[in-house]
């Protein structure tokens, strides 16, 4: 069966750091572009960043510094780093697939992490 | 890099068409046949409804159809049904150091 499982909701307090997974099964995970899509409470979709076939990454400018996106191949498991958390981090991440051959759309979505940032 | 500009809400009656406008500019929108559209129900995932301005990924209604004129693109809702009640977001490729970017979103009523 084709999907993304992600790991369960976190609490972090302000400045500590975050580590969300997402394990893909029913494909070959290496062939396709992998993205962070992230939607904070009653707003809209941002996209964070991307993980390409070869494992070259790429970052949204407002968050470049403060996440890092990685894999594992072996598991075929996708993780996003997120740190220095801060209130307005509060939201939930999605990891999506990229349709083959770099399409530029989203046909596969995790059902997403909620990240709550509180003292 | 701004979002992409959608109304607020949209609402129509069972078995009438609603269009949902999506418009940008030439960066993104107008620039590029790299225009999608994703379902989301209330505390669901996004789901790929149109890719490439108008094409349809197997398995979703042909109601939903996608259409795109200078910077704006539409979404096109045929025969409205009470399980198409959701929000919807536009996403576009763009040429700005953010490759991708989504609209504000859009509730449908199904009234």
């Amino acid at each position: 069966q084709v999907q993304l499982v992600q790991s369960g909701a976190e609490v972090k307090k302000p400045g500590a750091s975050v580590k969300v997974s997402c394990k893909a099964s029913g494909y070959t995970f290496t062939s396709y572009y992998m993205h962070w899509v992230r939607q904070a409470p009653g707003q809209g979709l941002e996209w964070m960043g991307q993980i390409d076939p070869s494992g070259g990454t790429y970052y949204a400018q407002k968050l470049q510094g403060r996440v890092t996106v990685t894999r594992d191949t072996s598991t075929s498991t996708l993780y996003m780093d997120l740190s220095s958390l801060r209130s307005e981090d509060t939201a939930v991440y999605y990891c999506a697939r990229e349709g083959i051959g770099a399409t530029k759309y989203f046909d596969l979505w995790g059902r997403g992490t909620l990240v709550t940032v509180s003292s | 890099q701004s979002a992409l500009t959608q109304p607020a809400s949209v609402s129509g009656s069972p078995g009438q068409s609603i269009t949902i406008s999506c418009t940008g500019t030439s960066s993104d929108v107008g620039g590029y046949n790299y225009v999608s559209w994703y379902q989301q129900h209330p505390g669901k995932a996004p789901k790929l409804m149109i890719y490439d301005v108008s094409n349809r990924p197997s398995g979703v209604s042909n109601r939903f159809s996608g259409s795109k004129s200078g910077d704006t693109a539409s979404l096109i809702i045929s025969g409205l049904q009470a399980e198409d009640e959701a929000d919807y977001y536009c996403s576009s490729y763009t040429s700005s150091a953010l490759p991708y970017v989504f609209g504000t979103g859009t509730k449908v009523t199904v009234l």
